[in-house]
């Protein structure tokens, strides 16, 4: 069965402080690894697809990358309007672009 | 701009109404959309995939009878809550896409 944790459950930063938000995962044939960015009261907002081990993406103060195991999106001096949660999702095997499967979340404070 | 629309935004209904969300597809043809439900939180639990022309295919202890879903046309997805009830409470959201999925805004739905 597919699974997808993500750590920390919150994180709580000074506008600035650079860190780094973890996805792992479990998939039988990894076809795409997400991340979202989600708002209070919204629906998700895309950020990046990763597809195979070792590729990097960047936005603006994001950058998300990709190994067999785990995910990670960095975040480079971050400032207030970063806030929000950050949702992982995989799609794997046979499912490409169906069934997506998401982490529980971190929620990202930044204060200024 | 935003690739997939949903209304309405909020419902406030009492027990025993049934409530139509609509799920659209802007700039794009979707034959298949997905619907989700998200408790305060926590991430988001897919409860049926739509598929247009055909019956939607329910998760596991999603009610379908419950949960109807019509699929009329490649840019339409709705989902009717049937004699809602408290307990239906919650943050629906749908999505479509080719690969990456986009989500709507979601619908907060609450049952008196």
């Amino acid at each position: 069965e597919d699974q997808v944790t993500q750590s920390p459950e919150a994180l709580r930063l000074q506008e600035g402080e650079s860190s780094s938000l973890n996805c792992s995962y479990t998939v039988s044939g990894l076809r795409g690894l997400f991340w979202y960015r989600q708002d209070p009261g919204k629906g998700p907002e895309f950020l990046f697809t990763l597809y195979s081990a070792g590729e990097e993406k960047e936005k603006e103060r994001l950058k998300a990358t990709l190994t067999k195991k785990e995910s990670f999106l960095h975040i480079t001096a971050p400032k207030p309007e970063d806030s929000a949660t950050y949702l992982c999702a995989v799609t794997g095997g046979d499912n490409y672009g169906q069934n997506f499967v998401f982490g529980p979340g971190t929620r990202l404070s930044v204060l200024p | 701009g935003a690739v997939v629309s949903q209304h309405p935004s909020w419902v406030i209904c009492k027990s025993g109404t049934s409530v139509k969300i609509e799920c659209r597809s802007l700039d794009f043809q979707a034959t298949t959309m997905f619907w989700y439900r998200q408790f305060p939180k926590q991430s988001l639990m897919l409860m049926a995939t739509s598929n247009e022309g055909s019956k939607a295919t329910y998760e596991q202890g999603v009610e379908k009878d419950k949960f109807l879903i019509n699929h009329a046309s490649l840019t339409l997805s709705t989902l009717t809550v049937t004699s809602a009830h408290p307990e239906d409470s919650s943050f629906y959201i749908c999505s479509a896409g080719r690969g990456t999925q986009h989500f709507g805004d979601g619908t907060r739905l609450s049952i008196l």
